[in-house]
């Protein structure tokens, strides 16, 4: 069980506008910590999308955004493209005994 | 352009030790900027965070690895290096070796984002 809590999956048709949630808890998330978010298309490794909560890296298009509110944060993908099918995985920090970087457990977004 | 490869064998028997080897390249690895991590993902499911090193050689494990887990750093060679014991068929996943902007925190060096990751090697735990 992961210690961030993402739907295992969302789905939308070509053009519209996704959301997947990461909800964590007072030890990571809500203690203030950002959260960042990874691509993952099949066969390959994780891809930065975007980190401190809502910054994007050089070369990934402004239809990702990302936002954080209390201990939960979203990404919200806009004019849904065929090849953004693929897993999406928010990462934050816990403060917990473990202190330790912690992932969520992924969601797989399905392009109709 | 910072790139990160993964070495090793694909194959480790059970109850061996398992190592990986990852070689840095376009950046130095004694950057007091980075951690250097290593997460692993086992068919089908989520990303595993197993630990990080910084160029001093300080080292943080998941607590659900920590007894098995050892993670060096060789500057010279700019490669960092994972050891984990006594594997079972539960150890099977890609393991991928990543870097880890620090961000400086009320004081302290704290693991921000993975921004540069490795392609991934498959470790197979089998006799």
């Amino acid at each position: 069980q992961s210690v961030l809590t993402q739907p295992p999956s969302v789905s939308g048709a070509p053009g519209q506008r996704v959301t997947i949630s990461c909800t964590g808890s007072s030890s990571n998330i809500g203690a203030g910590y950002d959260v960042h978010w990874y691509q993952q298309l099949p066969g390959t490794a994780p891809k930065l999308l975007i980190y401190g909560n809502s910054n994007r890296p050089s070369g990934v298009p402004d239809r990702f955004s990302g936002s954080k509110s209390g201990t939960s944060a979203s990404l919200a993908i806009t004019g849904l493209q065929a090849e953004d099918e693929a897993d999406y995985y928010c990462q934050s920090y816990d403060s917990s005994l473990s202190a330790q970087e912690v992932f969520g457990g992924g969601t797989k977004l399905t392009v109709l | 352009q910072v790139q990160l490869q993964e070495s090793g064998p694909g194959l480790v028997k059970p109850s061996q030790t398992l190592s990986l080897t990852c070689t840095v390249s376009g950046g130095s690895i004694s950057s007091g900027s980075y951690y250097w991590s290593w997460i692993r993902q086992p068919a089908g499911k989520g990303l595993e965070w197993i630990g990080r090193i910084y160029t001093s050689g300080s080292t943080n494990y998941n607590p659900s690895l920590k007894s098995r887990v050892t993670i060096s750093v060789d500057t010279s060679k700019n490669q960092f290096s994972l050891k984990l014991s006594s594997v079972t068929a539960a150890d099977t996943a890609v393991y991928y070796c990543a870097r880890v902007v620090v961000l400086l925190w009320f004081g302290e060096l704290l693991p921000h984002y993975f921004d540069y990751w490795g392609q991934g090697t498959l470790v197979t735990v089998s006799s």
